[in-house]
């Protein structure tokens, strides 16, 4: 079965700058582009970043994405308290038919 | 701006079948690939089916195949989800959700709607 791998936590203090790993050994989701999403605690999710880097409009560019090889990246600068919450990654998967997403990374600020 | 209101989460019994529904607004409905997207109780996020704004192209997870059907009601800006034979696995938060792009199944969720709450038990 397909898994897109987060770290199941990470934090930062307000300011810093923390980043996000998601990664897959699956050749067929390596070469698709992935997307980040952010949910806050009993709300829908939101979406952060598509095709690897880009922001929709609205999000800060605090947030960036990369992706290299089978692994991409959320690095999220200048902290803040509301940054706290779980993000997502997730990537199209052919095998699937959907996209598929990853377990998960809490942010504690 | 976009709005998609789910509604139609219940408790039901193992074996039951439901009907959830997603009213969508602020957008030209059927030119935009629609998604049901679910989330266990405090687990992760799992893609549940897709179905393109010309309801040509539709996709289901493997777990949910020959069970639930995907519908879409495009005069009405309506999403459906026919659940039958539900199973207690099935339970999680339901989440309508809109694609980014336009005329493509792309699997990227711009618009979410608040969810509704699916709980199947004895």
């Amino acid at each position: 079965q397909s898994v897109l791998t987060q770290p199941p936590s990470a934090s930062g203090t307000p300011g810093q700058t923390v980043t996000i790993s998601c990664s897959t050994s699956n050749s067929n989701i390596g070469t698709n582009t992935v997307s980040w999403y952010l949910q806050v605690p009993r709300t829908a999710p939101k979406l952060l970043i598509y095709s690897n880097t880009q922001r929709p409009s609205g999000v800060p560019d605090r947030f960036s994405g990369s992706k290299s090889g089978t692994s991409a990246s959320l690095a999220i600068s200048g902290l803040q308290s509301g940054d706290e919450g779980d993000y997502f990654c997730a990537a199209w998967d052919d095998t699937l038919h959907g996209p598929l997403f990853g377990g998960g990374t809490k942010l504690t600020v | 701006e976009v709005f998609l209101v789910e509604s139609g989460g219940d408790l039901i019994q193992p074996g039951g079948s439901l009907r959830l529904s997603c009213a969508a607004s602020g957008f030209t409905f059927n030119t935009y690939a629609m998604y049901w997207v679910r989330q266990a109780p405090g687990k992760g996020l799992e893609w549940v089916s897709a179905l393109s704004g010309s309801r040509i192209s539709l996709y289901y997870r493997d777990s949910v195949k020959g069970r639930f059907t995907i519908s879409r009601d495009n005069s009405k800006n309506a999403l459906f989800l026919h659940m039958n034979s539900l199973r207690v696995e099935d339970t999680a938060v339901y989440y309508c959700a809109k694609d980014l792009f336009s005329s493509v199944v792309s699997g990227v969720f711009d618009s979410w709607g608040q969810g509704t709450l699916v709980t199947v038990s004895s």
